[in-house]
């Protein structure tokens, strides 16, 4: 079974400063999804960012990138210019490329992330 | 567009009453799933379904139940509610195929037990 790791329960950066967390992941497959999720204080999940395994290259989307290091098994996201708005607790989660009993997503335990004005 | 939408949003039993919680998505997406959360533990999956009449257990699957009767609707039933199923609750959808299989959530159901 896979497991996902976020060592880190709490972070915290100056506003407009950069900010890394870490996410590491355990799997025998080749091929799957990783994932990081936004859920602020409202509650509702936000999808920020996906990276395809067979894909080498770093996904990015606006001030969020990723670090994919699949032979270490490390996912970090990167959070660049950070805003107020970035407050939030943020997971990692896998999901395996094959369906047939691998149609769900695993989660990690999540990181708090707090912006200092 | 109303994406996924759960029913209701908070929910006080006392032990031993039973409650039916509904998902409901507009996306013709043929996956659901329900989740909870719990402080420091993240989402925990409790049942998915991967298509219409289909359900499969999660990881924490004791004490709920399930039906997907129709391909937009997913319910999660509590028969017997203890203190431990106090919880937000979570249902997602996704597409069976797709560039990454994104899952879409609801907005969460907090139930508490007492």
């Amino acid at each position: 079974a896979q497991t996902v790791t976020q060592s880190q329960p709490e972070m915290s950066v100056q506003e407009a400063e950069t900010v890394t967390l870490s996410c590491t992941y355990d799997t025998s497959e080749s091929d799957y999804y990783l994932f990081w999720y936004k859920q602020p204080p409202s509650r509702q999940m936000i999808l920020v960012i996906r990276q395809e395994a067979y894909k080498q290259q770093n996904a990015t989307e606006n001030r969020f990138s990723v670090n994919f290091q699949k032979a270490a098994k490390s996912f970090s996201l990167k959070i660049s210019d950070s805003q107020l708005g970035d407050a939030a607790m943020y997971f990692c989660a896998y999901r395996s490329a094959f369906n047939f009993g691998n149609e769900k997503l695993t989660f990690g335990t999540g990181t708090r992330l707090t912006i200092i004005p | 567009n109303a994406g996924v939408t759960q029913t209701p949003k908070f929910r006080v039993l006392k032990t031993g009453q039973s409650m039916t919680l509904l998902c409901a998505q507009d996306m013709n997406h043929e996956y659901m799933y329900w989740y909870r959360q719990d402080p420091g533990m993240g989402l925990r999956l409790i049942h998915y379904s991967v298509g219409e009449g289909t359900t499969a257990k999660g990881e924490v699957p004791d004490g709920y139940n399930v039906s997907r009767l129709k391909k937009q609707n997913f319910l999660l039933g509590l028969e017997s509610a203890a203190p431990s199923q106090t919880s937000v609750y979570f249902c997602a959808s996704s597409a069976r195929t797709g560039e990454s299989y994104e899952q879409y959530f609801g907005p969460g159901t907090r139930l508490t037990v007492t």
